[in-house]
């Protein structure tokens, strides 16, 4: 195990649907991410949290909203979604994303979500 | 604008046979070189990372990676394949000049190693 938890595992949800991705790692990191794995294309980054402030937001969609009340936490609510939005989403976390010689990015096993 | 390509989605190698998957990047500054490997249903594992010195590098699971600077490539070899490691493979490239800049990752090289 990584040490990055996902839940839930799959997801299959309505264009008006609301839901919730959860992601919670036990390593002690202090930075966050989201990334989009849509097949035979680049892994996408979405969202980066450092000390549960938000850094980076790739110009994605607003029905995606993120959010980090902890260290430890990170969710993405999803809202009125496309069926184009049908991914793997995976959460990251790294110790501390300014000192970039020692970049590592743990990932967790990703939620499956489709959207109908 | 960084970036990073991987020119072959699909890899198919004999098992015991080496085996190389091919990574090429883009950067501005001082490249800073990542390998992950992700299993089915599971999320990407780091393998490896370049940042500077030597230009091979060694990494888990049996795994090297040699940086070539005039050819701005990161390949990744093996020289005996397992089965086990079929898996889909990522580069990933990060602008070290920069501290603000990201990982960008590239589109994933599908490894199957025939027993």
């Amino acid at each position: 195990e990584t040490g990055v938890t996902q839940t839930p595992r799959h997801l299959v949800m309505g264009m008006t649907n609301k839901k919730s991705l959860k992601c919670e790692q036990h390593l002690g990191h202090n930075a966050m991410y989201w990334y989009k794995q849509s097949a035979k294309k680049p892994l996408e980054l979405m969202f980066v949290y450092s000390l549960e402030e938000r850094v980076e937001n790739n110009s994605v969609p607003s029905r995606f909203s993120p959010e980090c009340p902890n260290s430890s936490h990170l969710f993405l609510h999803l809202h009125t979604l496309q069926p184009e939005d049908s991914a793997l989403y995976l959460c990251a976390s790294s110790q501390d994303p300014r000192d970039t010689t020692n970049e590592k990015l743990f990932f967790g096993s990703g939620t499956q979500l489709s959207v109908l | 604008a960084q970036s990073v390509a991987q020119p072959e989605d699909q890899v198919n190698v004999a098992e015991g046979n080496p085996l190389t998957v091919k990574c090429t990047y883009s950067v501005s500054g001082n490249p800073y070189l990542f390998w992950y490997v992700q299993y089915p249903n599971r999320g990407l594992q780091f393998l490896l990372k370049y940042i500077t010195g030597d230009n091979l590098v060694k990494g888990s699971y049996g795994f090297e990676a040699e940086f070539n600077k005039s050819q701005t490539s990161f390949h990744l070899k093996k020289p005996s394949a397992l089965v086990s490691d079929s898996a889909l493979y990522f580069c990933a490239v990060r602008d070290g000049y920069s501290s603000a800049s990201k990982i960008i990752f590239g589109s994933g090289t599908r490894l199957s190693i025939r027993p």
